[in-house]
């Protein structure tokens, strides 16, 4: 069974830019995350999407993050305009069911992004 | 405000010994408490779970234990091997609906020495 894929791997942009992060869930599963992981932090969850619909996006700084996942499959992380605090790792996870049982999630390798 | 906290930055043991990583927590509403494991450049792994009416829940080498009135919850693996070397995650897990909002740690890095 594949795992969550992630791309890009890496990413270097200036102050002001804008940046997107792709993420494909492992086949069937209808739960998506996106993680924000600071150096030194653990992750931080900015969204939930079950199938193509946003469940809790309470943490996601809306006014320069936004995140999609139209078809209920792919997903892509937006942000602009970028600021320095913005570096991190996005991580991606995704998790079979939302049934109330611990759902267990499973994780992208991750897009490390660098805000010079 | 840190919901849950790993103080211990690093942990270093020797092969065969017993490893200890503890984790404490403030919010009495969340559902289950996870640990995660992570190597370089790979995302975290689910290795165990606990609900948080159980006070145990053992795995193989792995057996997390939960004590709700000091809030504090620790992950024992027994033999420590090197390939265990990484970072651990404490984390927890609340329900809202249909929300799942899971909580880290800022892990700690265990170094099992050969």
């Amino acid at each position: 069974e594949a795992g969550v894929a992630q791309s890009p791997r890496y990413k270097i942009i200036e102050k002001r830019q804008s940046v997107a992060f792709w993420c494909n869930p492992i086949s069937g599963h209808a739960t998506l995350y996106w993680y924000q992981q600071i150096l030194g932090q653990g992750p931080k969850l900015l969204i939930q999407f079950q199938n193509n619909g946003v469940v809790d996006d309470s943490q996601l700084p809306k006014d320069r993050f936004s995140a999609e996942r139209l078809k209920g499959v792919d997903s892509t992380l937006k942000i602009q305009p970028a600021k320095l605090e913005d570096s991190a790792v996005y991580l991606c996870a995704s998790s079979p069911k939302n049934s109330g049982s611990t759902d267990t999630q499973y994780f992208g390798p991750g897009t490390r992004l660098t805000v010079l | 405000d840190q919901q849950v906290k790993q103080n211990s930055p690093s942990l270093s043991v020797q092969e065969g010994r017993i490893s200890i990583l503890n984790c404490d927590y403030t919010n009495s509403m969340f559902d289950y408490f996870l640990w995660y494991k992570k190597y370089p450049a790979e995302g975290p792994t689910f290795l165990i779970s606990i609900s948080s009416i159980k006070d145990k829940n053992e795995d193989g080498r792995f057996t997390v234990f939960l004590n709700k009135s000091a809030k504090h919850l620790s992950l024992h693996i027994v033999p420590s091997q090197p390939g265990d070397s990484a970072v651990y995650f404490c984390a927890a897990l609340h329900f809202s609906g249909s929300a799942r909002q899971l909580t880290f740690g800022s892990g700690t890095q265990l170094t099992v020495l050969p």
